[in-house]
């Protein structure tokens, strides 16, 4: 079956502009969970969602946001990007605990 | 906050020698499951094992774990240069695991 598939993979944007990541999960999984990966923090989690309700939140600003749709799709959109917010950011879909993870979207913000 | 810290930051090996993780945490937990990561990709997945299992076992990979240290370990046996990654360890917190906590992640070297 197919796995998680993150779109794009790699993105360059300016500072100041906003942007909106996209992440489909494995058929028949309603959680998804979104991770920014930097050199010096690590891998940290944003948010999971499930069945399109926001169960719970990371620390991050608010300029991170995200939703559900009815499919299970997510899409997590950063506004006002600031140089930083260059990561990685991968998101998994969940079914009993165990999380699979997408390939990432590379964020280059210049 | 990083819960899980690997330990060590970096490792270097031959091949055919044994590699030995170890990541600790602060708080209880549901489970906790190991990944790799090559080169910045996505996370791979490795094992997952719960708060009432001591030991698990898949293929040339052995975790343990103890609840009393807060501590886990991952053993990679017969390493190969494709072993080659980072590792990290992830912890569940909350009543339903809600709370993923990465580690720093460990850079393991298999040379040839």
């Amino acid at each position: 079956k197919a796995g998680v598939t993150q779109t794009p993979r790699y993105l360059i944007k300016t500072r100041g502009q906003q942007v909106t990541l996209s992440c489909s999960p494995i058929s028949g999984h309603r959680s998804v969970s979104w991770y920014q990966q930097t050199p010096g923090q690590g891998l940290q989690f944003l948010f999971e969602y499930f069945s399109e309700t926001q169960r719970n939140k990371g620390n991050f600003p608010g300029r991170f946001s995200g939703r559900q749709f009815s499919n299970s799709r997510s899409e997590m959109n950063v506004s006002t990007l600031e140089l930083g917010d260059s990561a990685l950011y991968l998101c998994a879909s969940s079914l009993d605990g165990y999380r699979t993870f997408g390939p990432g979207t590379r964020l280059t913000v210049t | 906050s990083q819960q899980g810290e690997e330990d060590p930051q970096a490792l270097s090996i031959q091949e055919g020698e044994n590699a030995t993780m170890n990541c600790s945490y602060k708080t209880s937990i549901n489970n906790l499951q190991w990944y790799r990561q090559n080169s910045g990709r996505g996370l791979v997945h490795l094992i997952l094992i719960r708060s009432n299992e001591r030991e698990k076992h898949s293929g040339r990979l052995r975790v343990t774990l103890d609840t009393s240290k807060k501590s886990s370990s991952l053993l990679i046996t017969a390493s190969r240069a494709a072993d080659t990654a980072s590792y990290f360890c992830a912890t569940d917190e909350g009543s339903y695991g809600q709370n993923f906590v990465f580690g720093p992640g460990t850079r393991l070297s298999v040379l040839p």
